[in-house]
């Protein structure tokens, strides 16, 4: 799997929107750029996803770079419940159903 | 909206011991996975699971481990003689199918604390 790149930790206020940046300079064509995010004391669970064009959903919003080496996360007004672990994977989904391969992610903290 | 259950939550036992995890993934799934955390670690990888066979698993998955799916709903983990090492939070998840990147999401259950003493 390719290699992303997160900042160990970040923190924000209460209803400000907040970037997660994630670098993945060595994606394929095929790699889809995947976001978990794990809870305190919960399992991880799904964010987000994209390959190229930006996307949003009812979580969050996630923001591809044109080149595809890099991704930012946005949670646009963070609430107290969004403090997690927010993970940025990257997925072949070529070659099918797969592991999810975590890194150390970014611990985000937010104020109140 | 459905979701991946696990029992126990806990699970304290001796070294040297049996356990078996348990899981109940999504009731239309067909791929099903265990990951652990150790206290303050990554979530590590151990096995999936697809067609009632092993479809990958990890260095970590060694001859002391082992799943099945023993019905149509649970998806079990062994450990055949726990080791203080294997000490961690368990993780079951699921997914639909590879089909496309949507349906490939996992879902993860809320996990087995196991402490081996």
């Amino acid at each position: 799997d390719a290699k992303t790149t997160q900042p160990n930790s970040m923190e924000s206020n209460e209803e400000e929107p907040v970037h997660l940046p994630c670098n993945h300079s060595t994606i394929s064509g095929t790699d889809y750029i995947h976001w978990y995010r794990q809870l305190p004391s919960q399992g991880p669970e799904y964010v987000i996803h994209g390959l190229t064009s930006n996307v949003n959903n009812r979580m969050a919003s996630l923001a591809i770079a044109e080149d595809r080496k890099s991704s930012t996360l946005i949670l646009h007004r963070a609430t107290l419940r969004d403090a997690a672990v927010y993970y940025c994977i990257l997925r072949d989904l070529i070659q099918g159903a797969q592991k999810l391969v975590f890194g150390q992610g970014t611990r985000l903290t937010i104020n109140p | 909206e459905p979701e991946v259950t696990q029992t126990p939550s806990h699970q304290v036992t001796q070294m040297g011991q049996e356990v078996i995890l348990r899981c109940v993934p999504i009731s239309n799934h067909l791929y099903f996975y265990w990951y652990r955390q150790i206290l303050g670690q990554k979530v590590e990888f151990l096995v999936s699971f697809y067609n009632n066979e092993i479809s990958e698993k990890s260095e970590i998955f060694d001859d002391q481990f082992s799943v099945e799916r023993p019905d149509g709903s649970n998806f079990t983990l062994k450990i055949r003689s726990t080791k203080l090492e294997d000490s961690a939070m368990y993780f079951c998840a699921s997914s639909l199918n590879r089909d496309t990147a949507s349906k490939e999401t996992q879902y993860f259950g809320p996990g087995t604390r196991l402490l081996v003493l």
